[in-house]
This record gives C-alpha cells, structure tokens and sequence, in this order.
C-alpha cells in the first residue's frame, strides 16, 4: 500500500523566515496531495492542495510543488509568523477512497 | 454551506466500558465519511470509511466497529475498549466522486478526546 514520509519532524524558525517540509511517497498511481494545518487541540484543516497535473500551486504565503518523478512534494511557508506555528500534514489519495497521511511536523516560529 | 458535528468533545471511559461517538453532517448529500484516530503526537490512522448507508469498510483490525444507519450519520462503536483505544478521534467527509474521494479534500469534525482509563 502507499506509505508516506514526511520530514523534519519538528522545525523550528525565526519570524519572518521560510519554512519548508518535504514528504515523499511511494505509489506512483498517488494522483492528489493536500496538506492540513492542525492547530493544539484542534481539527486538521486544509491549507493547499495540488493535483499530479500541477507542478506547482501558490495561495499567498503558501506553496507547494510537485516532482512526480522523484515522488515527492514539499511545503513552503514564506514570511512566516507566530500564528502559523502549528502541525502539519501532508497526505496522498492515488483516486480511491484512502487518504494516507504523513506522520506530521511541529512548526515553532520564534516571534 | 456544509458542517460536520461530532460528540462527546471529551470522554473517559473505565476499561472494559462500551464506546458510542457519533458524527453528522449537514448541508450535503451522499458524503464519504471517514473515522480517523490520532495518538497523542502522531499522525491520523484511518480506521473506517463508507460511501454509503450500510456500507462500512474497516482498514486496522481491532475492537472498534462504525455503521452508518443514515446517509449523513456516521457511529463509532466498541463493545470494550482497552486502553490502547485512548485517542483523538476524528470524523470526516468528503464529496462522494464516481471514482471515489480522489481529488476531494476532507473536512473534519472537532473530534472527540477519548481516555480510557
């Protein structure tokens, strides 16, 4: 089945700084690629999404991009602030109905 | 627009108790629902997921079961819980696609903090 990694684990920055966290999968068949911000206690909530015939999407201060031959997509963070600290998920559907889950990053940005 | 309702907010439950989380959703019709757990610090597990009334998909083998008795009504249950069973839970839809949740986001209930103790 799909397995998901997702790295750093925990990333620590300064206000006003980029963050960037990268998750790798294994199914190539893997068609669509969102991420969910969680904040302490609270629900996962989308922030950005990307499908395999995008190389790249930005909203804002977020972006994500996707290299399908190398089967893996990253998260990049610009300006970063306080209220962004938070988990962060990446995760992967090939199509069915499984949203596989990468095992989260703890962001801290130091104000 | 559409919203998703989960209850209890927090439970605590003796070994050996029954479970009962319900979940649902409003201003939708015919949504994929999902039952997600997530330990303390880790990320989600799923564990149930159904794209009909009646129809229930079990992806980890253990003492939990769901059902869907209505199309917008999701139930987690457990006849026993063990303490391994201490989680987050979370409920969530998605827009039912002919080919299933694909390229639809899901959107999650506030959970339920359960401690089994």
């Amino acid at each position: 089945g799909e397995n998901v990694e997702q790295h750093p684990s925990t990333l620590s920055v300064q206000e006003g700084d980029s963050a960037v966290i990268k998750c790798t999968y294994s199914d190539s068949a893997s068609n669509y690629f969102p991420w969910y911000k969680q904040e302490l206690g609270k629900r996962p909530q989308l922030i950005i999404d990307i499908r395999s015939n995008v190389g790249e999407k930005k909203d804002q201060r977020i972006a994500v991009t996707l290299n399908k031959t190398a089967k893996h997509f990253s998260l990049h963070i610009t300006e970063t602030q306080p209220e962004d600290s938070a988990v962060y998920f990446c995760a992967v559907n090939t199509g069915g109905f499984k949203t596989i889950f990468g095992a989260g990053t703890r962001l801290f940005v130091k104000a | 627009s559409q919203t998703i309702h989960q209850w209890p907010a927090t439970l605590v439950q003796p070994v050996g108790s029954p479970l009962s989380l319900e979940c649902t959703v409003e201003g939708t019709s015919n949504p994929n629902l999902y039952w997600y757990r997530q330990a303390a610090g880790r990320g989600l597990q799923l564990l149930f997921y159904s794209v009909g009334i009646g129809q229930i998909s079990s992806e980890v083998p253990q003492n939990l079961s769901a059902s869907r008795p209505q199309d917008r009504q999701f139930i987690l249950s457990s006849k026993k819980l063990l303490l391994s069973d201490s989680g987050f839970y979370l409920c969530a839809w998605s827009v039912q696609r002919t080919r299933g949740a694909g390229n639809s986001p899901l959107h999650f209930g506030n959970g339920t903090r359960l401690t089994v103790t």
